[in-house]
C-alpha cells in the first residue's frame, strides 16, 4: 500500500458543485501539504498544515478550504467548483528534520 | 518569497548522450534545493536534495547536481540517459523551515532510441 494515499483518482464534476479531495498517510509525518500542478507552472502550494491544529495559506488557497481531522488525514475542498479549477491535486507529507516531501498519487479533478 | 525557473520545458536527447537540466532559483534566505521527477501517471519522487556541504551531490538512477551559490543555480546532469528516464523532471526550493516549498515549472526529458 502506498505511504499517501489520495481519493478519489480521477473525478468529472460540474461548476457550482462542492468536491472534497481527500489524503491519508502512513508516514508518521505532522505535515501535510496540498499542491494543484498545472501544465508549464509546476506545482503550486494551495494549504499547508503543520499539525492537527495548524492551517496555513499558501500560494493559491483562494476557492479552496482544508480541513486536518487528524495526523494522517487532510482533505481539501472545493465550496462552489469551477472550470479553471481543473487540475491535478497532490498531497504531500515531510518530516521537519528531512526536509523533502513525500507525494500521493495524484488526483485528477475535470470541472465542466 | 523564493522562485526557481527551469530554463528549459522540454529536452530531447537519443539514448546513452549525456544531459543537463539546467535550474536557477532566487531567494532572500538560505533554502535547500531538491530534483524531483514524475513518471507519466504517477506522483513525484524525490532524485536528489542539497542541504549543506558538498556542492556536488548524488541522486538515484545515476543522476547528480551541483548547487553554485555565485551563480544561484542547481543543475541536474546524467552522463548517459535511458530509454526509461523520460519523465518530467522538476527542481524546487524550500526555506530551511520548510513551509513554503516552490517548484519549477518542470522540464519534460524525452529520451530517443
Amino acid at each position: 500500500d502506498a505511504d499517501v494515499t489520495q481519493t478519489p483518482r480521477n473525478r468529472i464534476t460540474k461548476t457550482g458543485k462542492r468536491i472534497m479531495l481527500e489524503c491519508s498517510q502512513t508516514k508518521g509525518h505532522d505535515r501535510m501539504y496540498w499542491y494543484r500542478q498545472d501544465p508549464g507552472l509546476g506545482l503550486r502550494l494551495i494549504y499547508y498544515s503543520f499539525d492537527v491544529k495548524d492551517i496555513n495559506k499558501g500560494e493559491i488557497s483562494d476557492g479552496y478550504s482544508v480541513s486536518r481531522q487528524a495526523q494522517a488525514k487532510f482533505s481539501l475542498s472545493l465550496e462552489s467548483a469551477i472550470p479553471n479549477q481543473t487540475a491535478l491535486y497532490f498531497c504531500a507529507t515531510s518530516d521537519y528534520r528531512v526536509g523533502e516531501l513525500f507525494f500521493g498519487e495524484g488526483s485528477r479533478l475535470t470541472v465542466l | 518569497a523564493q522562485s526557481v525557473t527551469q530554463l528549459d520545458s522540454q529536452v530531447p536527447v537519443f539514448e546513452e548522450a549525456p544531459v543537463e537540466l539546467r535550474c536557477n532559483y532566487s531567494s532572500s534566505v538560505s533554502v535547500y534545493l531538491f530534483w524531483y521527477v514524475q513518471y507519466p501517471n504517477q506522483g513525484l519522487q524525490l532524485l536528489l536534495k542539497y542541504l549543506s556541504g558538498s556542492t556536488l551531490v548524488k541522486g538515484i538512477n545515476g543522476f547528480e547536481a551541483e548547487f553554485n551559490k555565485s551563480q544561484t543555480s542547481f543543475h541536474l546532469r546524467k552522463p548517459s540517459v535511458h530509454i526509461s528516464d523520460t519523465a518530467e523532471y522538476f527542481c524546487a526550493v524550500s526555506p530551511y523551515n520548510n513551509n513554503d516549498m516552490r517548484f519549477g515549472a518542470g522540464t519534460r526529458l524525452t529520451v530517443k532510441p
